[in-house]
């Protein structure tokens, strides 16, 4: 069954850093690049960025660049996402998908509710 | 203009066809193709049509995407209770050399 499986909810404090992993089942790992998109509470979808799985080739939105890293484990089928610096705003479900380009985020993972809280 | 906009919310009643609309600019939809996402509450977002009017596997033909300029819209027939979801235009942004999405449009079933 293809499927992506994230991380569980974490609070953190203000200026802390945050690591989510997003493993990958059931499709070659290598095949695909993994996106990565948060959602605010009652806001819709932000597109983060994106990694490739089979190189180092990475793509940031301005906003988060310098402040975001996403790595891939092809040992493990693994992806991370490390956002540093949290403010209150970054409060938000994080999501890894599997990214098709112009077709589209076909494949989800159930999120991951990151909070920040002093 | 590099943002997406999408009606707040729309309504319909079973069995009826209603549209969803997304507007942008020619850095994103005049010059790429669109996809358009449903989300339940607490779920993940699901791809419901890609590159501008084609469905992935399972999506009934129910759904029918097009666009036009720097428009595009999304056409549900046979509304159904379950249809009850909000709805999210993306495309790929020039200048913001990423993925953008519409703020997202409410569908109620009435």
């Amino acid at each position: 069954q293809v499927q992506l499986v994230q991380s569980g909810a974490e609070l953190k404090n203000p200026g802390a850093s945050v690591r989510v992993s997003c493993k990958a089942c059931g499709y070659t790992f290598i095949d695909f690049g993994m996106t990565w998109v948060r959602q605010a509470p009652g806001q819709g979808p932000e597109w983060m960025g994106w990694t490739s799985t089979s190189d180092d080739d990475k793509n940031y939105v301005e906003k988060f660049r310098g402040r975001v890293t996403m790595t891939a484990d092809r040992s493990t089928s693994t992806v991370y996402m490390e956002l540093r610096s949290l403010q209150y705003d970054d409060t938000a479900t994080y999501f890894c998908a599997v990214d098709h380009g112009t077709k589209g985020f076909d494949i989800w993972g159930q999120g991951t509710m990151i909070t920040v809280s002093s | 203009q590099s943002e997406l906009t999408q009606p707040p919310s729309t309504s319909g009643t079973p069995g009826q066809r209603v549209i969803l609309s997304c507007f942008g600019g020619s850095s994103n939809i005049g010059g790429h193709t669109v996809n358009w996402y449903r989300q339940l509450p607490g779920a993940a977002p699901k791809l419901l049509i890609y590159e501008n009017f084609q469905r992935p596997p399972g999506v009934p033909d129910r759904f029918t995407g097009s666009k036009s300029g720097t428009s595009a819209s999304l056409a549900i027939s046979g509304l159904r209770p379950d249809d009850e979801a909000d709805y999210y235009c993306s495309v790929w942004d020039d200048n913001l050399n990423g993925w953008m999405f519409g703020g997202g449009t409410k569908l109620t079933v009435l």
